[in-house]
């Protein structure tokens, strides 16, 4: 079955760690997100790729970084400035990153850091 | 500035009873429309999504959405609700002017309950 695998589903770190959150996806899609979801604040755009090689900053980019070396594959870093990590993490993906291209959603990783 | 509006955090029903979530959005022109679902530690599932043509659109597990360009809205309703249709529920606008138009932008979320 096609879809979005994000690993693990729940990690913990100690503050001042880097952390990485694994994002795959088998759909062949090109475009690729990162959403923060805390409660009550809906979600928020962290990181966008368009294409391989390619992503842009989005809402809350600030403490995070990304890489896009492969289409399947967009996995989010969560660094040491990020002053309030502990957060649940989505990712997403989309055939074209524009017009009516609905995103699919990963399962989530939810971070927590001490 | 763009942005998406839910009107009400926490909606509870009764099984059986009409289910109302309501969804605005701030846009002199018409952006792309969803609607997505999420369960307790999951992703989200899309509903329905609205583009062009038909104001009524039809969704998965019987919800459907009207979008009223006059009233700037895209209410989701359910004529019957069942208890597994609790979940939070989210409204997402795919703005198409002011450079937005590569992203999802989304509302808060209403966490609906259904009571037996």
């Amino acid at each position: 079955d096609g879809g979005i695998t994000q690993s693990p589903k729940y990690l913990f770190r100690k503050e001042g760690q880097n952390v990485t959150l694994s994002c795959e996806q088998n759909l062949n899609h090109d475009a690729m997100y990162w959403y923060r979801q805390d409660p009550g604040q809906g979600l928020r755009l962290i990181y966008y790729s368009q294409i391989v090689n390619d992503f842009q900053k989005g809402d809350i980019a600030e403490g995070y970084s990304v890489s896009r070396e492969k289409k399947e594959s967009f996995p989010l870093t969560v660094t040491s400035a990020q002053k309030n990590p502990t957060a649940f993490y989505l990712c997403a993906s989309s055939i074209g990153g524009t017009g009516n291209s609905p995103l699919h959603f990963g399962n989530g990783t939810r971070l927590t850091v001490t | 500035a763009q942005s998406v509006t839910q009107l009400g955090s926490h909606v509870s029903v009764s099984e059986g009873a009409l289910v109302l979530l309501r969804c605005n959005y701030s846009s002199s022109v018409p952006p792309y429309l969803f609607w997505y679902v999420q369960y307790p530690n999951q992703g989200l599932q899309l509903l329905l999504k609205y583009t062009t043509g038909a104001t009524l659109v039809k969704g998965i597990n019987g919800f459907e959405a009207e979008f009223k360009k006059s009233e700037t809205s895209f209410h989701l309703t359910k004529p019957s609700a069942h208890m597994s249709d609790a979940a939070e529920y989210f409204c997402a606008v795919r703005f198409t002017t002011g450079g937005s138009n590569y992203k999802l932008t989304f509302g808060k979320g209403t966490l609906l309950t259904v009571n037996p």
